[in-house]
This record gives C-alpha cells, sequence and structure tokens, in this order.
C-alpha cells in the first residue's frame, strides 16, 4: 500500500488564489520531504527540499515567496501554491524518504494535478 | 555533462522482445542506484534498487558498472503492461544529507 499519501489529487483553481498541498509519510518519519514539478511529456524537476523544524532548501530558479514550504512534523510537509497563475498548472508529486536511511529509495505520492484558469 | 543521462527513446519493441535501457552517470562518488517506472500522468513508482553484484527480479535485471559509471536495466519478454517511461535515479551522499538526481527517462512503448 501507499507510504506516502498527497492531498488533493486533483484542483482546479481562478488564477490569483492560493492552493496548499499536502504531503504525508504514513508509516515512517520523515525529516526531508522533496516537492517536484512535472510538465507534460517532461521530466521531474526538484522544486525544494523540504526540512522538518527549518526551512526549506530552495532549487535554482524557484520562487520561494511563490511557493511557500512548511514542514511542521515528521510526517506533513505542505507546498502553497500561492497567487496561482495559469503557467502554475503542472503535476506536483512530493517524496519522502525514511529517516535516517540515507541510501533508501524515495516514495512518491500519487501527485496533484493543478490547473489554474 | 548532465549529472545522470539517459536516452530519451521511445523505444517501440514487439511483445515478447527484450530490451534495454542504459543510464549514465557523472559523481564517481555516487553510492546507490534506483530504477524508477512512471506511467502517463502518474507518480513514480519504484522498479527496483541497483545492487553491486547486479539483482534480478522476475523479467527484469538490473546491474551496476562503476568503472564506467553507468547502470542498465533488461526487460525480457516484453508486456503491452511495460508501456511507460523509464527513469534512472543516483543518490549520492554527502555527510549527513543526500542528493536524489534524476535522468529524463527513457520511454518504452511494446506494441502487439
Amino acid at each position: 500500500g501507499a507510504v506516502v499519501s498527497q492531498h488533493p489529487s486533483r484542483v482546479i483553481c481562478k488564477s490569483g488564489t492560493s492552493v496548499k498541498i499536502e504531503c504525508r509519510s504514513l508509516d515512517f518519519q520523515a525529516t526531508t520531504m522533496f516537492w517536484y514539478r512535472q510538465f507534460p511529456k517532461k521530466s521531474l524537476m526538484l522544486m525544494a527540499t523540504s526540512n522538518e523544524g527549518s526551512k526549506a532548501t530552495y532549487e535554482q530558479g524557484v520562487e520561494k515567496d511563490k511557493f511557500l514550504i512548511n514542514h511542521a512534523s515528521l510526517t506533513l510537509s505542505t507546498l502553497t501554491v500561492t497567487s496561482a497563475h495559469p503557467e502554475d498548472s503542472s503535476f506536483y508529486i512530493c517524496s519522502a524518504r525514511r529517516q535516517g536511511a540515507l541510501i533508501s529509495p524515495l516514495h512518491f505520492g500519487n501527485g496533484t494535478r493543478l490547473t489554474v484558469t | 555533462r548532465k549529472e545522470v543521462e539517459q536516452d530519451p527513446g521511445p523505444f517501440n519493441v514487439p511483445e515478447g522482445a527484450t530490451v534495454a535501457f542504459n543510464c549514465t552517470y557523472s559523481n564517481s562518488a555516487s553510492q546507490s542506484f534506483f530504477w524508477y517506472r512512471q506511467d502517463c500522468r502518474k507518480e513514480p513508482k519504484l522498479l527496483m534498487s541497483v545492487y553491486s553484484s547486479g539483482n534480478e527480479d522476475g523479467r527484469f535485471t538490473a546491474q551496476l558498472n562503476r568503472a564506467s559509471q553507468y547502470i542498465s536495466l533488461l526487460i525480457r519478454d516484453s508486456k503491452l503492461s511495460d508501456s511507460a517511461t523509464y527513469l534512472c535515479v543516483v543518490n549520492t551522499n554527502t555527510g549527513t544529507a543526500s542528493k536524489l538526481t534524476f535522468g529524463t527517462g527513457t520511454r518504452l512503448q511494446v506494441t502487439l
């Protein structure tokens, strides 16, 4: 069964509104979670690394004020797309790995398809 | 040079064929390697880890060549359901942190 849960799986919102996406590790603790974005027929692109209890680390070119990340507990990270625009429409996927397991694989959430109208 | 490189394909093969994908990585300090499968409009799912001695899981065989810095995935007796994009993932540890780098994926289309 799924070990990482992501919600919602699909959201349609109007331009200018904010959307929050949740990522939960279900049966393990994750001090680090990762947020990716994927455009159609393109590869996964890492947006940021979410660190429990501290600030997220953003990849070059990703606006931290637009993509707010909060990792308040060892099992939950949230990504908020603020003031969404149509160009933010994409597939957003989170992932996590078990705490202390640096060589373990990532477990992915089922993704959130965001459409901004 | 990209950190992780894959041939994007697509590889079009008939059902029952054997197909192999390669993936090269640039950082010789990389420690662990994985193959993920991603279906259209879905999240990636772990297919298999890649061990130094090579490993097999049913019709799938993964191999690692550290000297040449590449990993491979072999699929025997291809099924229609194997059609997907296969992502090569390389993990590099630096002290207490680790960095996972994804290849762009190789698309496989298995046909009748």
